[in-house]
């Protein structure tokens, strides 16, 4: 089955600066990899996600890149604010059964800091 | 349009008790899911229905049996609680109608076992 590993477990930025998390996963036939902010003691909610016939995704302050052959892909944060402080986590759909379940990383805690 | 609501938000039981949790979305989404989440692991995969009248094992499925009793409802029991089972649990949804989609979780809900 799909194995995803996240990287890292925690981030302290400084408020205006970027945050990168990465994450690899383990089956070259995953196909869709989303990723998900959870705030403090609420529930994890879709931020960003791409597909894998697509190398790189954009949303303002948001973009995820995808690297098939190295199967890892990243999540990049620029100009940082306090309000993206949250764990975020990875995805990758796993192929066996017909792509009906996702496999989550364990998890980045960010912290930015005014 | 209340997305995937999950009953109790709060529930505190002995060690022996049994418990349903309850979770219901109203985006007829043909998939739905149960995670529990413990701090540093992540969100790990307990049960989860494909589509209404099948359901599979997941990464942590012992302890637990599951019911989807119609598309928009799959509950989650617990037989006979043990503080091992104390986290944090989501319910989520997904439609796999068309490929790729993102889950969308509920709120959650605390459990503690004494």
């Amino acid at each position: 089955g799909e194995n995803v590993e996240q990287h890292p477990s925690t981030l302290s930025v400084q408020e205006g600066d970027s945050a990168v998390i990465k994450c690899t996963y383990s089956d070259s036939a995953s196909n869709y990899f989303p990723w998900y902010k959870q705030e403090l003691g609420k529930r994890p909610q879709l931020i960003i996600d791409i597909r894998s016939n697509v190398g790189e995704k954009k949303d303002q302050r948001i973009a995820v890149t995808l690297n098939k052959t190295a199967k890892h892909f990243s999540l990049h944060i620029t100009e940082t604010q306090p309000e993206d402080s949250a764990v975020y986590f990875c995805a990758a759909s796993e192929a066996s059964g017909g792509y009906n379940k996702l496999i989550f990383g364990a998890g980045t805690r960010l912290a930015v800091h005014p | 349009n209340a997305g995937v609501t999950q009953t109790p938000k709060f529930q505190v039981l002995k060690t022996g008790q049994s418990m349903t949790l309850q979770c219901a979305q109203d985006m007829n989404h043909n998939s739905m899911y149960w995670y529990r989440q413990d701090p540093g692991m992540g969100l790990r995969l307990i049960y989860y229905s494909a589509s209404e009248g099948t359901t599979d094992k997941g990464e942590v499925p012992n302890g637990y049996n599951v019911s989807r009793l119609n598309k928009r409802e799959f509950s989650l029991r617990l037989e006979s609680a043990a503080p091992s089972q104390t986290s944090v649990y989501f319910c989520a949804s997904r439609n796999l109608g068309q490929a790729n989609q993102p889950q969308h979780f509920g709120d959650g809900t605390r459990l503690s076992i004494l």
